[in-house]
């Protein structure tokens, strides 16, 4: 069954630091790879995706994502955290050829100043 | 202009009352989707519709009817609300051929008492 792991629940960085987050999945092929971003009381909003090609794909608000397959894994990235940053991340598997999106756990970014 | 809009934003009921949530969207996509987010923040796909025909319907019980009059509305009516019933309900779309890229609406906080 396809899945989506998020190991950290929660994050706290300064201001200025750089911040991975942690997503694997499982899948039986490649599937299409999402990060979505939810700030307190809003929807989500799309970070990132990833289909195929170049396994390094860059998103809104200067994240970027890298997908690898031996490692089942596509971690966000950001080289210098906002204190606006501060949200709950997603990340989704949309198994090909379907139109459902799985989603993991979700994993909250505290950012300090 | 809301691409994807819920309405009401908050709700708040007894249990054992009947309840709609209503959603639209101004993008001209095909599909549309509810999703369940509960109190551990986790996203569930319930429906999916793809220009007004059922798609997806991930085992939710029979008291979660949706209903779609045209493909920029997708309403979500709940009967007999239970307290389980008690979450965040996000409506989004996606646009044909679009990879699974979905686009939320802001939620609608439902409080069952």
């Amino acid at each position: 069954a396809q899945s989506v792991t998020q190991p950290d629940i929660h994050i706290t960085v300064s201001e200025g630091a750089s911040l991975e987050l942690r997503c694997n999945y499982s899948y039986g092929a490649t599937p299409y790879l999402f990060w979505y971003v939810q700030s307190p009381g809003q929807g989500l909003q799309l970070l990132l995706k990833y289909f195929s090609g170049d396994t390094l794909v860059q998103g809104i608000k200067g994240f970027e994502a890298e997908f690898k397959r031996s490692q089942s894994s596509f971690n966000l990235r950001k080289p210098s955290v906002h204190w606006s940053d501060a949200a709950e991340y997603f990340c989704a598997v949309g198994p090909y050829n379907t139109d459902k999106l799985i989603f993991g756990t979700g994993t909250r970014l505290q950012v300090f100043p | 202009d809301t691409a994807v809009s819920q309405t009401p934003k908050y709700l708040v009921t007894q249990m054992g009352n009947d309840k709609s949530i209503k959603c639209e969207q101004n993008l001209g996509h095909d599909t549309m989707y509810w999703y369940k987010q509960d109190s551990k923040k986790f996203l569930k796909i319930m429906f999916s519709y793809n220009n007004k025909e059922l798609i997806i319907n991930e085992t939710v019980p029979n008291r979660f009817s949706p209903k779609s009059p045209d493909k920029a509305h997708l309403n979500l009516h709940i009967n007999s609300l239970e307290l389980g019933d008690s979450a965040v309900y996000f409506c989004a779309s996606s646009p044909p051929l679009g990879g699974n890229i979905q686009y939320f609406g802001a939620g609608t906080r439902l409080s069952v008492l």
